[in-house]
């Protein structure tokens, strides 16, 4: 089976635009999450989708938003860039709710 | 509120020596917890888990020790390799999300 494949997977965008993150999971999985890793905070956790629907979301502004398509392929969304948003965006799917969740090589973004 | 965190931010080995890191958790409805391993430029890659009914689940070099009662988590390397230098993190999963740890930085020394 392919790996979890995020693109793209080097951004630079400049303050106030916005960016759009795409992530296609392991065939046959359902869940996806998305993490923001900077070197101060960690691995932080934005939010959830399965079949569609965000099922849990991490405490981020309104301005990153995401949603899920009917073949599991999600993506994430942040408008109004802030400097502070640069950082590796990484997306892990899982078949469920349980079990290993199988991470993608992330997508570098960095804001100027 | 509840957090993962991990007791010291970097561990230094000597090659062959076995390595132990440590991660403390703090909400008891945590059922599941796993290690990752994350090397420069890679995603993190699943090490091991267990579950919350369980107290030492051991894989290939690897063993994890989970103690509730103290709500602490370890990842024991044995022999450890130049390969083994990574950051390492622990996950845990309560109320459907999966919460990371900060991290720890192994470095293996020849």
């Amino acid at each position: 089976k392919a790996g979890v494949t995020q693109t793209p997977r080097y951004l630079i965008k400049t303050r106030g635009q916005q960016v759009t993150l795409s992530c296609s999971p392991i065939s046959g999985h359902r869940s996806v999450s998305w993490y923001q890793q900077t070197p101060g905070q960690g691995l932080q956790f934005l939010f959830e989708y399965f079949s569609e629907t965000q099922r849990n979301k991490g405490n981020f502004p309104g301005r990153f938003s995401g949603r899920q398509f009917s073949n599991s392929r999600s993506e994430m969304n942040v408008s109004t860039l802030e400097l502070g948003d640069s950082a590796l965006y990484l997306c892990a799917s899982r078949e469920g709710g349980m079990g290993e969740a199988f991470f993608g090589q992330g997508t570098r973004l960095t804001v100027v | 509120g509840e957090s993962v965190g991990l007791h010291l931010p970097t561990l230094s080995v000597q090659e062959g020596d076995n390595s132990i890191i440590n991660c403390a958790y703090s909400n008891s409805a945590s059922d599941y917890f796993i290690w990752y391993k994350q090397e420069s430029g890679k995603g993190p890659q699943f090490i091991i888990d267990i579950r919350s009914n369980m107290d030492k689940r051991q894989g290939q070099r690897v063993t994890v020790l989970l103690n509730k009662t103290v709500k602490h988590l370890s990842l024991q390397i044995a022999a450890t390799q130049p390969g083994d230098s990574a950051v390492y993190f622990c996950a845990e999963k309560g109320n459907n999300d999966m919460r990371f740890g900060a991290g720890t930085r192994l470095t293996v020394k020849p």
